[in-house]
């Protein structure tokens, strides 16, 4: 079955670019109707959803970190990445990586949800 | 952006007990809602999605209902394995937002 895996430096500093990669196995990410999106939680917080790409390229970002936000995919590689600009410690949570599933079970229905994730890599923004 | 909001925050529950978790939407979202359960130091898992089916391997004891702005989380008699934080997420519009998290722990 798919999994994902995140990959990328433990530790950026402030002002910096944060840049993860999220690897897909076991399936090719240009199949299906999925998107692939990332999500993060600060330490003993909750989840906040930092945007998705589709495997054509269009993105979403959330309006929270859009300015700051870049998502993008690389089919040869079975790999999609973030960069998140200009980090401060509020950056500093577990990001997670996820594929977003689209069903279209009937005319004018839909359901999405976030079916396969992967374990989360910490990211510690600090001097 | 759509607000969730879950309660209650934490609860306590004996083993067997039925638990209730709700989740309210700060505007009608239908039935798109999803429930997932983190374990510490885990990833998320999918529990259920489009307000009340239950994704495939997942026990018939937990459960979905609402629409709309309610929604309710059920575990019909709670086990041991279910310490966890659940999470309500609404995809009705973008950015997807999740409510709080709600955490059960074994009285």
């Amino acid at each position: 079955q798919v999994q994902l895996q995140e990959s990328g430096p433990g530790l950026v500093k402030p002002s910096q670019t944060l840049s993860l990669t999220c690897t897909v196995s076991g399936g090719s990410i240009s199949s299906g109707s999925y998107y692939w999106s990332w999500i993060r939680q600060p330490a003993g917080k909750g989840l906040e959803w930092i945007g998705r790409i589709y495997t054509s390229g269009s993105t979403n970002y959330n309006p929270s970190l859009k300015s700051r936000v870049t998502i993008s995919v690389d089919t040869s590689k079975n790999q999609f990445s973030l960069k998140l600009s200009s980090v401060t410690a509020a950056d500093t949570a577990v990001y997670y990586c996820a594929r977003e599933v689209v069903v279209v079970p009937a005319a004018m229905d839909y359901y999405y949800y976030m079916d396969v994730w992967g374990k989360g890599t910490t990211v510690t923004v600090s001097s | 952006d759509i607000q969730m909001t879950q309660s209650p925050s934490s609860l306590s529950a004996s083993v067997g007990d039925r638990v209730t978790i709700t989740c309210q939407a700060s505007q009608d979202i239908s039935n798109y809602l999803n429930w997932y359960q983190q374990k510490p130091g885990k990833a998320p898992k999918l529990l259920i999605y489009d307000a009340s089916n239950l994704e495939t391997g997942v026990p018939s004891r937990f459960s979905g209902s609402g629409s709309g702005t309610d929604f309710t989380f059920t575990i019909s008699s709670l086990q041991p394995e279910d310490i966890a934080t659940y999470y309500c997420q609404q995809y009705d519009n973008l950015p997807r937002t999740f409510g709080q998290g709600t955490k059960v722990e074994i009285k």
